[in-house]
């Protein structure tokens, strides 16, 4: 597709359940970042993965987070015994080199509900 | 603590008036700078950008200016449509850095017909 598309859009989970969202970035894009974005705040990073490089896993908030990425291609983000301040939307983003100076483009974002 | 920051939650304007949206910044090591707008349910678009090097960066309705010395930057929207109402976040990357976003909590541009 044209664009990043991220996968579920929605996702109602129990407290304690892992969950696994999944993110395709833009095809071509050798960077790819998470986000988080708590109701009515702004967006907290927390993963960036750039070519075959180490990621920059430094946003992450717990061990309870982790994400792998299979090359330049998927990105799958796991949250390990969820809790209900995880509930959050979760926003993929991806840029041609991952450069300071380069624009970022997001997906849809999954919305996570953790009871 | 917060490096970038949006302190007006929220804005309302009337359409064809001019929306001046502000966004101040700590980190005199931002280089980079980045309007997303975000409407409900979906992901941030972005906008317009400007490197530290400008004052000043136009694209047709929008015009984003930065001041370096007070770090502060604000996006022009001129003149305002409808359909511009969303929620615009202000973002900062850092010089050097692999370009993660610092964002603002955002400000709701509500666009009055």
């Amino acid at each position: 597709g044209a664009g990043v598309s991220q996968s579920p859009s929605n996702k109602v989970t129990e407290k304690g359940k892992d969950v696994e969202l999944r993110c395709d970035p833009i095809s071509g894009h050798t960077a790819l970042y998470w986000y988080r974005q708590r109701l009515g705040q702004g967006l907290e990073f927390l993963i960036y993965f750039q070519g075959n490089s180490a990621p920059d896993k430094s946003g992450l908030p717990s061990d309870r987070f982790s994400a792998e990425r299979t090359g330049e291609s998927v990105s799958t983000l796991t949250i390990q015994r969820t809790q209900q301040e995880d509930s959050a939307v979760y926003l993929c983003a991806s840029s041609p080199s991952g450069r300071s100076l380069e624009t970022q483009y997001f997906g849809p974002g999954t919305r996570l509900l953790v009871l | 603590d917060q490096q970038v920051k949006q302190n007006s939650p929220s804005l309302s304007v009337q359409e064809g008036r001019i929306s001046i949206l502000n966004c101040d910044y700590t980190n005199s090591m931002f280089d980079y700078f980045l309007w997303y707008k975000k409407y409900p349910a979906e992901g941030p678009t972005f906008l317009i950008s400007i490197s530290s090097i400008k004052d000043k960066n136009e694209d047709g309705r929008f015009t984003v200016f930065l001041n370096k010395s007070a770090k502060h930057l604000s996006l022009h929207i001129v003149p305002s449509q409808p359909g511009d109402s969303a929620v615009y976040f202000c973002a900062a990357s850092e010089e050097g850095s692999q370009g993660n976003l610092i964002f603002g909590k955002g400000t709701k541009l509500s666009v009055k017909p």
